[in-house]
């Protein structure tokens, strides 16, 4: 069965430091892979998608992500963190041709000034 | 534009009574819709979808049922609430797109006593 990993259940990082937010998937075609983001006791919002082409993805907010299929991984990254996305991330991967959409456990990131 | 809106925002309901919360999307038609439950640490867990008026898939059998009377109504239900079903219940839509992402609504906090 499909599904989605996010090894890290919080992570802490220092606002201007970079960031790194793992995420394994387990899929037999090719994924159609998400990154979502959500603010305490609010709904989700999109960062980024990737379908096919280019594995470097860019999103809002200044997030990327990378896709490596030989380590099934899709991780997301931010080159300076700001205190603002402090918040939950979730990682997905789209099921039954991106008819459904599986989440991961999330990734919740507390930023230190 | 489009959005999405659930109702009620927070609830709490004694053990075996009944629930039901709503979901209407606007500015767009036959959208997929689905329903979403977020328990701590566990990421969220896909409960039901629907592609079409009356058409409801279950992904987990459950204390729970869906139904979808209009075009854009989306409505989660119980008639005997457990303990279990305490969580925060979001709905989404999407486009007939497979590859489209999710729209999120607020989110529905319920807590079963």
């Amino acid at each position: 069965a499909q599904s989605v990993t996010q090894p890290d259940i919080h992570i802490t990082v220092s606002e201007g430091a970079s960031l790194e937010l793992r995420c394994n998937y387990s899929y037999g075609a090719t994924p159609y892979l998400f990154w979502y983001v959500q603010s305490p006791g609010q709904g989700l919002q999109l960062l980024l998608k990737y379908f096919s082409g280019d594995t470097l993805v860019q999103g809002i907010k200044g997030f990327e992500a990378e896709f490596k299929r030989s380590q099934s991984s899709f991780n997301l990254r931010k080159p300076s963190v700001h205190w603002s996305d402090a918040a939950e991330y979730f990682c997905a991967v789209g099921r039954d041709g991106g008819f459904k959409t599986i989440f991961g456990a999330g990734t919740r990131l507390f930023v230190k000034a | 534009s489009q959005t999405i809106h659930q109702w009620p925002a927070t609830l709490v309901q004694p053990v075996g009574s009944p629930l039901s919360l709503e979901c209407t999307v606007e500015g767009t038609s036959n959208p997929n819709l689905y329903w979403y439950r977020q328990a701590a640490g566990r990421g969220l867990q896909l409960l039901f979808y629907s592609v079409g008026i009356g058409q409801i898939s279950s992904e987990v059998p459950q204390n729970l049922s869906a139904s979808r009377p209009q075009d854009r109504q989306f409505i989660l239900s119980s008639k005997k609430l457990l303990l279990s079903d305490s969580g925060f219940y979001l709905c989404a839509w999407k486009s007939g797109a497979n590859t489209g992402e999710l729209f999120f609504g607020e989110g529905s906090r319920l807590t079963v006593l």
